[in-house]
């Protein structure tokens, strides 16, 4: 069975600094997606970035990148930059290729930019 | 742009009552979703659907059900609230592909007192 860990329930940053948010997965399938998504006090989800088993490159989304290192099985977010904006709760997710959209969500990270 | 559309923000529902999420989404995908979201437990799914009339169970269905009549409405039912449904409730949408995100709507707050 399919499972996300996201073992930082909390991290704090200094607005204009970078931060990692942590995401390990795990399947025997090969191929498969994997989803970030950004959820605000306000309640929205809100997708972030998308990286493919079989992607050769990291994804990048503006500030947004993606750490896929496919051997450990892990899929750090990496935020550049951070604004006090960036304050939200944090989602990893995965998708396996089975023809249903089945997501697999973390537990989530808060993370909190302080100026 | 992408919109779903869940009926309401905010919903206080008594014990044992009937409760009807519903959601709406305008942008023809396929494949619609419920999910539970619960602090420490992250997002649940409760129900899938990838056609019209079609549906699937996800990993807590117990106490729900759904209907989908149309492409672009996608219903949670309760049938007999309880308490330990009292939660977020948020619908999705998406296209089918691997590489397809979902679309979510802003979330109902359900309080079953």
């Amino acid at each position: 069975a399919q499972k996300i860990t996201q073992t930082q329930p909390g991290m704090f940053v200094q607005e204009k600094e970078a931060v990692t948010l942590d995401c390990t997965y795990d399947t025997s399938d090969p191929s498969y997606g994997l989803f970030w998504y950004k959820q605000p006090s306000s309640g929205e989800m809100i997708f972030l970035i998308y990286q493919g088993s079989y992607d050769q490159q990291n994804a990048t989304e503006g500030r947004y990148s993606l750490n896929f290192q496919k051997a450990r099985k892990s899929a750090n977010l990496v935020i550049s930059a951070s604004q006090l904006g960036d304050s939200a709760m944090y989602f990893c997710a995965m998708v396996l290729n089975t023809g249903f959209q089945k997501l697999v969500f973390g537990t989530g990270t808060r993370l909190l930019v302080s100026p | 742009d992408v919109k779903v559309t869940q009926s309401s923000r905010y919903l206080v529902k008594r014990t044992g009552e009937k409760v009807f999420l519903e959601c709406v989404q305008d942008m023809d995908h396929e494949n619609m979703f419920w999910y539970r979201q619960d602090p420490g437990l992250g997002l649940r799914l409760i129900y899938f659907s990838y056609d019209v009339k079609m549906k699937e169970k996800g990993d807590i269905p117990e106490g729900y059900s759904v209907s989908r009549e149309k492409k672009e409405r996608f219903s949670l039912i309760l049938e007999s609230a309880s308490t330990n449904q009292t939660s977020m409730y948020l619908c999705a949408s998406s296209l089918t592909g691997v590489n397809q995100p979902q679309h979510f709507g802003d979330g109902t707050r359900l309080s079953i007192l």
